[in-house]
């Protein structure tokens, strides 16, 4: 099992909706990030959180509203999204911004 | 020339047979080359990874072949099995940036048929 965990498993929300992605990890990793992946893509990075600040953010739309409460978690807040935003969303963490990424096993996202 | 072109695109193995597959890029400056491997519906994982300063490297049935002057790498499967279905992933990254800057390949989707 993953030491980096994602919830929702699966979420199905409408263009008017707002919702919200949630990470945890305990493994006292310092940078955490986002990434969408789409089908046979590879992950696209959308924003990297070092030290619960954010340091990144990949020209990603408004829509996305990332949020880093503490160190060990990491949520991603969505607003009026678009069909083509359906993925699957990723939060990885590393010890610091240079060690190996660890990933969750994503959030599965359609939007309708 | 942030770019990490990966062949090929996928590959069906017999069981027992070796996979290869092959990532090739152009910035020299790159000095960490890892490969991740994601099943169906889970996050990529970390397999292994190499750095320049040294042309092959092991763990377990996998191993990473590196060929500084021809600017490309591989992954190798030794006795492969079925479980080891997967896409694979290439990614590299140059000195004194962080995972940021972590530029992935388009991904190999392998296929061990028993």
């Amino acid at each position: 099992d993953t030491e980096v965990t994602q919830t929702p498993k699966h979420l199905v929300m409408g263009m008017t909706n707002k919702k919200s992605l949630k990470c945890e990890q305990h493994m006292g990793h310092r940078a955490m990030y986002w990434y969408k992946q789409k089908a046979k893509k590879p992950p696209e990075l959308m924003f990297v959180y070092s030290y619960e600040k954010l340091s990144i953010n990949e020209s990603v739309p408004s829509r996305f509203s990332p949020e880093c409460p503490n160190s060990s978690l990491l949520n991603l807040h969505l607003h009026a999204l678009q069909p083509e935003d359906s993925a699957l969303y990723l939060c990885a963490s590393s010890q610091d911004p240079n060690s190996p990424l660890h990933f969750g096993n994503g959030t599965r996202l359609t939007v309708t | 020339q942030q770019q990490v072109k990966q062949s090929p695109q996928s590959l069906i193995v017999q069981k027992g047979g070796i996979p290869i597959i092959n990532c090739a890029y152009e910035n020299t400056a790159f000095d960490y080359f890892p490969w991740y491997q994601q099943f169906p519906g889970k996050g990529p994982a970390l397999l292994i990874a190499i750095r320049p300063d040294v042309s092959e490297k092991k763990e377990g049935r996998f191993t990473i072949s590196f060929n500084k002057s021809a600017k490309q790498f591989s992954l190798h499967i030794m006795d492969s099995q079925p479980g080891d279905s997967a896409t694979y992933f290439c990614a590299a990254r140059a000195p004194g940036f962080g995972n940021e800057k972590l530029t992935f390949g388009t991904g190999t989707r392998l296929t061990i048929i028993p």
